[in-house]
C-alpha cells in the first residue's frame, strides 16, 4: 500500500519569499507523483505532476518540484510567492500496478503574507 | 464548461434521510472516482467506476453507501440513512483512461447533516 506524507500542516511566508512544501511518499512500487492545488470552496486543480523522465517538473505559474527516489520525495518550491499562491497544497501518489485510486497526503495550507 | 460537473454544490440532509450526488466527468472521460474530505483532512479514495462497471470499491463504507455509472447519464453517490459523520465535502474526479492520465476535479458536494 502507498502512503504520503505532507511534513508541515500550514506554512507561512511573507509575498516574494521562496517557499518549499514537503512531500514523502511510501510505495513498494514506482510510482506517479501529483501536486494539487485547492482553492477555498473549490476542487483541486492539477498543479503539476511526474510520470517519468526528468526529475524536475514545472508548471506554469512558477512552481516546480523535483522526484527524489532515494528520499522517497517531491517536494513543491516556488522561488517567489504571490499572495494569489495563498491555497491549500495536496500531494497524492499512482502507481502504474493498476490501482487507479490517488492517495493523497493531508495537504499543506500555504498562506502568503504582505 | 467542459469540466467535471458536480450537483448540488451544498446538500443539507437530516439524520435518517438519503444523500444523491451526481458527477456528469468531462466528455470523453470514462473513468470516474469518487472521494471524501472530511475537515481539515485530505482527501480519501472512495470507489472508481467504468461505465456500468464498479472497478474499486475498497474505500467505501460497508453500509448505506452505494455508486454507480450507468450507460447514459451522470454518476451517482448515494447515501442512505445519513449520520452526522457523514458531513463531508465529496469530490469527484474523472480521467480518459489509466494510471498515468491525471484525475481532474469537479468543485464537489458539501454535505451537512444535522
Amino acid at each position: 500500500a502507498q502512503s504520503v506524507t505532507q511534513l508541515d500542516s500550514q506554512v507561512p511566508v511573507f509575498e516574494e519569499a521562496p517557499v518549499e512544501l514537503r512531500c514523502n511518499y511510501s510505495s513498494s512500487v514506482s510510482v506517479y507523483l501529483f501536486w494539487y492545488v485547492q482553492y477555498p470552496n473549490q476542487g483541486l486543480q492539477l498543479l503539476l505532476k511526474y510520470l517519468s523522465g526528468s526529475t524536475l517538473v514545472k508548471s506554469i505559474n512558477g512552481f516546480e518540484a523535483e522526484f527524489n527516489k532515494s528520499q522517497t520525495s517531491f517536494h513543491l518550491r516556488k522561488p517567489s510567492v504571490h499572495i494569489s499562491d495563498t491555497a491549500e497544497y495536496f500531494c497524492a501518489v499512482n502507481t502504474n500496478q493498476g490501482a487507479q485510486k490517488l492517495v493523497f497526503g493531508q495537504g499543506t495550507r500555504l498562506t502568503i503574507n504582505p | 464548461n467542459a469540466g467535471v460537473m458536480q450537483n448540488p454544490r451544498h446538500l443539507v440532509r437530516r439524520r435518517g434521510q438519503e444523500a444523491r450526488l451526481r458527477c456528469s466527468p468531462m466528455k470523453g472521460h470514462s473513468h470516474v472516482y469518487w472521494y471524501r474530505q472530511l475537515p481539515e483532512e485530505g482527501l480519501k479514495f472512495m470507489v472508481y467506476l467504468q461505465k456500468e462497471n464498479i472497478i474499486d470499491e475498497s474505500g467505501m463504507p460497508k453500509e448505506r453507501f452505494s455508486a454507480e455509472f450507468p450507460k447514459e447519464g451522470p454518476s451517482i453517490l448515494r447515501i442512505q440513512q445519513v449520520v452526522r459523520g457523514d458531513s463531508a465535502a465529496y469530490f469527484c474526479a474523472s480521467s480518459p483512461t489509466g494510471a498515468t492520465q491525471p484525475q481532474h476535479f469537479g468543485d464537489g458536494t458539501r454535505l451537512s447533516i444535522l
